[in-house]
């Protein structure tokens, strides 16, 4: 079946650190491929998605390229705001595109 | 609607009751799904209509679960005899069509079953 793996957070950097935030993924097919962020007391958000490989995604200055030959979409920024501090979550749907499998989620905390 | 509504967005319920947790989604959007999260985890599926048809329901983790959207609007997901693992964050998203096109999540429900 299919399946997402991210790193465990929680991730703590200071302000205008680089971020990465890794995430693999098992699936049958060609999925898409999501970021989510989920802001203290919200709901998911969606960030950023691809729909086939070597796609980017970007939103808000987050990246995240859909390498198939790596089965990955590791998530990047270049300079990290407070603002930023959320839980993020990789995910793909599968072939049907109605269903999405999550990672487990990372929590990113950025200090001033 | 502006967004996905939930209600309630807080249930504390007693071992063995029933519970029925509502979601209305954006206005206009024709696939509604249902997920699950547990504390410290992703969520997981468990079900989805597209307009008032349940398409997918093999998330649903037994029979004391169930969910409806009779008029392809509002769904109501509903836990039977409810048990102490059946605590989590239960989760709505509604979608013009599709995961494939943008989901938009609820603030969830946290159901808590002392």
């Amino acid at each position: 079946g299919n399946s997402v793996t991210q790193m465990e957070g929680p991730v703590t950097l200071s302000e205008e650190a680089f971020l990465t935030i890794n995430c693999t993924y098992t699936a049958t097919g060609y999925p898409s491929l999501f970021w989510y962020v989920q802001y203290p007391g919200e709901g998911l958000q969606l960030l950023l998605k691809a729909t086939k490989a070597d796609d980017k995604g970007s939103n808000k200055g987050f990246e995240a390229t859909y390498r198939k030959e790596t089965t990955s979409f590791h998530l990047e920024k270049g300079s990290v705001q407070v603002s930023d501090s959320a839980v993020y979550f990789c995910a793909l749907s599968d072939h049907t595109g109605n269903m999405l499998t999550f990672g487990g989620g990372t929590r990113l905390m950025v200090k001033p | 609607g502006a967004g996905v509504s939930q209600s309630p967005r807080y249930k504390v319920t007693k071992r063995g009751q029933d519970v029925a947790l509502r979601c209305d989604p954006i206005s206009g959007h024709v696939s509604l799904y249902w997920y699950r999260q547990a504390l410290g985890q992703g969520p997981e599926f468990l079900t989805y209509f597209n307009y008032e048809a349940q398409q997918d329901k093999s998330g649903l983790p037994n029979d004391r679960f169930s969910a409806e959207r009779p008029e392809g609007s509002i769904s109501t997901l509903t836990i039977q005899r409810t048990e102490q693992r059946d605590s989590a964050m239960y989760r709505c998203a509604s979608s013009a069509q599709g995961m494939n096109t943008e989901a938009f999540f609820g603030q969830g429900t946290r159901l808590t079953v002392v």
